[in-house]
């Protein structure tokens, strides 16, 4: 199995662009998390889908955030206008489960908004 | 919301030592993880520890759990420089899907 797959693995941008950060999950998963991992919050979640439908979106810090997930096998999220606040470590992780056990995570996306 | 809490935040030990790390949370839960994330690297799951159970052995990992003092610990024994990473307790929330993690333990094994 070739785990949680996420790309880019680094992205470097300007402040006012747009960002789209990728995941696939783990097949046969249908659990999927987007995390946001930072020096001063640590690991945030900040959107779940289950079977593909958004369940909770509450941590997505302002609309210039959204997450899609038209399959099982592909998830993006977008930040749109990009902001210097926005740098930080994006995890995808999926589970087979609720979530609340085991979430296998991916590489991460190392995002700098300049 | 973060409800595990990690400590200490950072540790540093020699090859052969063990480490342990501890873990404090507030609500009661119904398993409590741990996690590992080496430099640059998404989190690797470690070991799971359900509420009813007190202690979990994989490897030369050792956890412990007391709900009475809502508090989880990793040891690791007999350390090896490969073991350097941040440690993190995830525990899960309310809502059912959620995992609260800690903001870690940093871990650095010299040789």
């Amino acid at each position: 199995d070739a785990g949680v797959i996420q790309s880019p693995r680094h992205e470097v941008t300007e402040m006012g662009q747009e960002v789209t950060l990728r995941c696939k999950p783990i097949s046969g998963h249908n659990s999927l998390f987007w995390y946001r991992q930072t020096m001063m919050r640590g690991l945030e979640l900040l959107i779940y889908f289950n079977n593909n439908v958004p369940i909770d979106d509450s941590g997505m810090p302002e609309d210039r955030f959204s997450a899609k997930m038209p399959n099982a096998s592909f998830s993006t999220l977008k930040i749109q206008p990009s902001e210097p606040r926005d740098s930080a470590v994006y995890f995808c992780a999926s589970s087979s489960s609720t979530g609340t056990d085991t979430q296998y995570f991916g590489p991460g996306t190392r995002l700098t908004v300049l | 919301s973060q409800q595990g809490e990690e400590d200490p935040q950072a540790l540093s030990i020699q090859e052969g030592e063990n480490a342990t790390m501890n873990c404090s949370y507030k609500t009661s839960i119904n398993n409590l993880q741990w996690y590992r994330q080496n430099s640059g690297r998404g989190l690797v799951h470690l070991i799971l520890i359900r509420s009813n159970e007190r202690e979990k052995h994989s490897g030369r990992l050792r956890v412990t759990l007391d709900t009475s003092k809502k508090s989880s610990s990793l040891l690791i024994t007999a350390s090896r420089a490969a073991d350097t990473a941040s440690y993190f307790c995830a525990t899960d929330s309310n809502s059912g899907y959620a995992l609260n993690f800690g903001k870690g333990t940093s871990l650095l094994v010299t040789p």
